[in-house]
Formats: structure tokens, sequence, C-alpha cells
């Protein structure tokens, strides 16, 4: 059985670095073709794919906030996590993490999201 | 602004049928059939119903369909049930300067 779960801040400053733990089970980054995405949701607006990574380590970002963001993994602790520094008030959201299968574009299983204020 | 567009919302009795579109481009929903459907209930992750234009994931009724023309896709959803009430969005792989994935502004969906 395939499960994530978000970790981190519910309260960050305008400015400051957001760092975002997704802890799974269930599945191994290790195995051929399989990612672990980002995605978020401003309270009341559209879900936002934010990045992706790959088993092979391929990292894809999100045009408009590449400069922000850094994804990584470790795969002994199947973990990945997302940083996104200089957080600003409209970054405020619920930030979900998402399986990827192999040869596919869609999270077929998600955690539960966690939800990351910015406010000063 | 949602890359994919869809209608911000639709409703429809129980037991009716209602439809879904989501309007990209060719860089996307008409290049390729990489088209999912997302459930969202207010306060829950996303659910995946629909992948790959038109297939289902175990244990999602078949009441609920996809399918594709050029650069639309559509979800339908037949004989309604109350608890189909919710927002359901669309997402596309995109070559188009990446991302890549995008997904479309959600629709919610509203059982009379």
């Amino acid at each position: 059985q395939i499960t994530l779960k978000e970790s981190g801040p519910t309260l960050v400053k305008p400015t400051q670095t957001l760092t975002l733990t997704c802890t799974f089970s269930g599945f191994s980054l290790s195995t051929s073709g399989v990612g672990v995405g980002w995605i978020r949701q401003p309270p009341g607006k559209a879900l936002e794919w934010l990045a992706l990574i790959y088993w092979d380590d391929d990292k894809r970002y999100s045009p408009s906030l590449k400069s922000r963001l850094t994804i990584t993994k470790d795969t002994s602790k199947n973990q990945v996590v997302l940083t996104m520094t200089n957080m600003d008030p409209v970054d405020t959201a619920t930030y979900y993490c998402a399986h990827f299968p192999p040869n596919a574009y869609d999270g077929d299983y998600w955690g539960q999201g966690t939800l990351v204020t910015v406010s000063s | 602004q949602s890359a994919l567009a869809q209608p911000a919302s639709v409703s429809g009795s129980p037991g009716q049928s209602i439809t879904i579109s989501c309007t990209g481009t060719s860089s996307d929903v008409g290049g390729y059939n990489y088209v999912s459907w997302y459930q969202q209930h207010p306060g829950k992750a996303p659910k995946l119903m629909i992948y790959e234009v038109s297939n289902r994931p175990s244990g999602v009724p078949d009441r609920f369909s996809g399918s594709k023309s050029g650069n639309t896709a559509s979800l339908t959803i037949s004989g309604l049930q109350a608890e189909d009430e919710a927002d359901y969005y669309c997402s596309s792989y995109t070559s188009s300067n990446t991302p890549l994935v995008v997904f479309g502004g959600g629709t919610k969906l509203t059982v009379l």
C-alpha cells in the first residue's frame, strides 16, 4: 500500500525559506521510472504543479518558480524534500506530494497535504 | 490563469449525466494521451479518477469516463450521485517550456 505524508512548518515569515519533507512508504524511489512530485493549492484556488524528481535524480521545475525551488531525494530514508526560498504571502497554500508511476504524468497517490501560511 | 481551461461550475440532478470540458493546446491536451482527471472533496486531497484520457484506476466507478477530441478533453459522469459533488481538475503532460504537468482551473460540480 502506497502512502505519502508531508511535514514541515505551518507558519513561515516573508523572505524566509520553506523546507517541506515528503515521507513515503509502499514504493521505492530507486525503481525505474518512478517519480515524486509536489503540487500546491492556495485556499479556494486551483492546483499548481511545482516540481518532480525521478528515480534517476532527473528533476523538473515549474518555470515560474524554478529560481526559488529545489527538490532532492533521500532514497534510503524514503523521503523527498522541497525547498522554496524567499517566501511571500501569495505562497500561502496547502502543499501536497504525490507518487508518479513509471511512464505516467498523473499522481496516483497523494499525501494529505500540509497548509503553510506565510505571514509576519 | 491556468494553462488548461475548464468551466467554473456545472450542475445536474441525481441520475443525470454531466460532462466537464478541459481545453488546452496541441502542446498539451491535443498532442499527447496523458490527460488525467482528479476529484477533490472539501478539505481532502485530490483523487485520481481518470488517467491517460480514458482509463480508470482500480476502484473508480464506471460511471466516470473520459475522452478527448482535438485539444479538448472531457470527463463524463453518468448516473449522478450526491457523493459526486466535488471539485474536478484536469491535468495534462505538456511539452511547452515545461512544467511537465499543467492543471486546469477546476470545475465545481453541484448535484441538485
